[in-house]
């Protein structure tokens, strides 16, 4: 059975950094993309990020290129989400999601974890 | 504002079929294939069509979707109660290089 256990999220002040991970397991991790979709409190979603399946390939949203950066480890089944520079903006339910056929096809979700950014 | 556009809401009665649209352009919907996505309150969203019209596993055929140019189109036939829900597409865009997202339709089953 695929799984996605997402974590990470917390309350972080505007400017501050954070880290959000995902443990995957059920499923061969090293050959499918990955990718991180957020939706803010009372709003649809947002992509946010996606990488390849060996991880060279990264892709961001205008919205957060620069600040984020996404990676994966795939000797450990785990993709990550570094936040810098956080903003309000930022506050949201972030979830990783597997990829099918392509990066866009998300066929499994964890459950998301939240992220305020607030003083 | 969204690069898709779909409506913010539909409605209909059980028994009843519901479209609802999503509106692209050339660099997304135009040149590559479309998702949709089912949100149930309160839970993270499932894939419910894929490759424009293809169903996952275990989701009935009462869901389907279309393609025709830059727009898109998911139709629920037979609706229920269960399908109150919000629903997104989704397309990679080739000019962003990324994923983009309608809006979200809620849809509301009277």
């Amino acid at each position: 059975e695929v799984q996605l256990v997402d974590s990470g999220g917390g309350l972080v002040q505007p400017g501050g950094s954070l880290r959000l991970s995902c443990a995957a397991s059920g499923f061969t991790f090293s050959n499918y993309a990955m990718s991180w979709v957020r939706q803010a409190p009372g709003k649809g979603l947002e992509w946010v990020s996606a990488i390849s399946d060996s991880g060279v390939g990264t892709y961001y949203a205008d919205s957060v290129k620069g600040r984020f950066t996404i990676s994966r480890d795939n000797s450990k089944n785990t993709l990550s989400l570094q936040m810098n520079s956080l903003r309000a903006e930022d506050t949201a339910i972030y979830y990783c999601a597997k990829s099918g056929v392509v990066v866009i096809t998300l066929d499994y979700w964890g459950r998301g974890t939240l992220l305020t950014v607030s003083s | 504002q969204s690069v898709l556009t779909q409506p913010p809401s539909a409605s209909g009665t059980p028994g009843q079929r519901v479209t609802i649209s999503c509106s692209g352009s050339s660099s997304n919907i135009g040149s590559n294939t479309v998702n949709w996505y089912q949100q149930l309150p309160g839970t993270a969203p499932k894939l419910l069509i894929y490759s424009n019209n293809k169903r996952p596993s275990g989701v009935p055929d009462r869901f389907s979707g279309s393609k025709s140019g830059t727009s898109a189109s998911l139709a629920i036939s037979g609706l229920q109660s269960e399908d109150e829900a919000d629903y997104y597409c989704a397309a990679w865009d080739d000019s962003l290089n990324g994923g983009v997202f309608g809006g979200g339709t809620k849809l509301t089953v009277l």
